[in-house]
């Protein structure tokens, strides 16, 4: 099946530093989903992109539609110690499926 | 409004027991999703629903059954549990995955 490959699987930051991830697969994707998952919660939408090329922000946080199709990247800015959590990318394939493919996850662990 | 609810959040179940996880949402979403989340593998598919009576396999499927008779349940079933099934559950349900799928806070399920 389609997998979504996510890097890196850990990032230890201190707080104030800026933060990248990635994802990318060998298949062409419709939409791009950003997810975090707090310790012991559910994962919460945090951007949502659906076209290639664009970039959308939500505070801090920036992500981008690859131009292929076939990667997106998310950034964090002056991170903070509530930005810890495990972050998410997930893709709806082409074909219009409800499906969603999600990637395995980046850990991010903020020092103050 | 709820959103989407997970009963129960913790459960310890012996090999070979059977056991229902229940997930409801308020939402009127059509689509519904079980995951598992594991360490290092983020989020599998296990089985997802399209509407009422509709459901198909995801991921992950093997010793789960599934069913949705009205558009506010999807219940999963364990039908004889295996130390390989301890993991967490989470249910999701969207109105178009394109626009994300809200998750349930999760089933945390010990199988010894």
């Amino acid at each position: 099946g389609q997998q979504l490959n996510q890097s890196p699987q850990s990032m230890f930051i201190q707080e104030g530093e800026d933060v990248s991830m990635n994802c990318t697969s060998s298949s062409i994707f419709n939409t791009w989903l950003w997810y975090k998952q707090d310790p012991g919660e559910g994962p919460v939408l945090l951007i949502a992109l659906y076209k290639a090329g664009e970039l959308t922000s939500n505070g801090r946080l920036t992500a981008q539609f690859g131009i292929t199709r076939k990667d997106s990247f998310l950034n964090i800015s002056a991170s903070i110690p509530s930005d810890v959590g495990i972050y998410f990318c997930a893709g709806q394939t082409q074909g219009g499926s409800e499906k969603l493919v999600f990637g395995k996850g980046t850990k991010l662990t903020v020092n103050p | 409004n709820a959103g989407v609810t997970q009963t129960p959040k913790f459960q310890v179940l012996k090999t070979g027991q059977s056991m229902t996880l229940q997930c409801a949402q308020d939402m009127n979403h059509e689509y519904m999703s079980w995951y598992r989340q594991d360490p290092g593998m983020g989020l599998r598919l296990i089985h997802y629903s399209v509407g009422a009576g509709i459901t198909d396999q995801g991921e992950v499927p093997n010793g789960y059954n599934v069913s949705r008779s009205t558009t506010e349940d999807f219940p999963l079933r364990l039908l004889s549990a295996a130390p390989s099934q301890t993991s967490v559950y989470f249910c999701a349900s969207s109105y178009s995955a394109r626009h994300g799928y809200t998750f349930g806070s999760g089933t945390r399920l010990t199988v010894v």
